[in-house]
């Protein structure tokens, strides 16, 4: 079946230092992969994405490389904010199956 | 334009109980699904409707059931409550055939079963 990993939490950092959160998975098929942010009291959102190997998905600073060989989706940002505090997901959708496989989500904390 | 919307923000229940928890799309949505978001765990999969019918279905147990209105908004019930249901529920909505990834999240309803 369908699994995704992420590094374990909370991950403390200093505003403007280098973030990386490991995300590994296991699909049927070839999977579209996504990374979900959510921030205190408020739903999940979408936060970048990619559908095929080697794509980078990029938004907000935030960017991530498909790399099927490795079978990982790693989010990196070059200079975290206070703002960026929040919860973020790793997630796969494979297989004919349009609902998502989550990660357990890895707190990130930002101190000014 | 309102996204999606989740009622009651919380609830405390006693174990047995039975509640109902509801969720109103996001404008032009047709499709809602549920999930279950236990403390220190991504979301896990419960049903979702479309049409006022059941489509898909995780692994829940039946206790786990839900309802779509004409308007697109949704119920989802949970019957004999048992401390493991304590989470937050999320409500998601789509449009039918859109991708899995432009599904739009209410900010959830936290159950506590004591």
């Amino acid at each position: 079946g369908n699994s995704v990993t992420q590094m374990e939490g909370p991950v403390t950092l200093s505003e403007e230092a280098f973030l990386t959160i490991n995300c590994t998975y296991t699909a049927t098929g070839y999977p579209s992969l996504f990374w979900y942010v959510q921030y205190p009291g408020e739903g999940l959102q979408l936060l970048l994405k990619a559908t095929k190997a080697d794509d980078k998905g990029s938004n907000k600073g935030f960017e991530a490389t498909y790399r099927k060989e490795t079978t990982s989706f790693h989010l990196e940002k070059g200079s975290v904010q206070v703002s960026d505090s929040a919860v973020y997901f790793c997630a796969l959708v494979s297989g004919g199956s349009y609902i998502p496989t989550f990660g357990r989500g890895t707190s990130l904390i930002v101190h000014p | 334009d309102a996204g999606v919307t989740q009622s009651p923000t919380h609830l405390i229940k006693t174990r047995g109980q039975q509640v109902t928890l509801r969720c109103s799309p996001k404008s032009g949505h047709d499709t809602v699904s549920w999930y279950q978001q236990a403390l220190g765990q991504g979301p896990q999969f419960i049903f979702q409707y479309y049409e006022e019918e059941e489509r898909q279905r995780g692994n829940f147990p039946d206790r786990f059931s839900g309802h779509q209105f004409p308007n697109y908004s949704s119920e989802l019930n949970v019957n004999a409550l048992l401390l493991g249901d304590s989470a937050l529920y999320l409500c998601a909505s789509s449009l039918v055939g859109s991708q899995p990834y432009e599904q739009y999240f209410g900010p959830g309803t936290r159950l506590t079963v004591t």
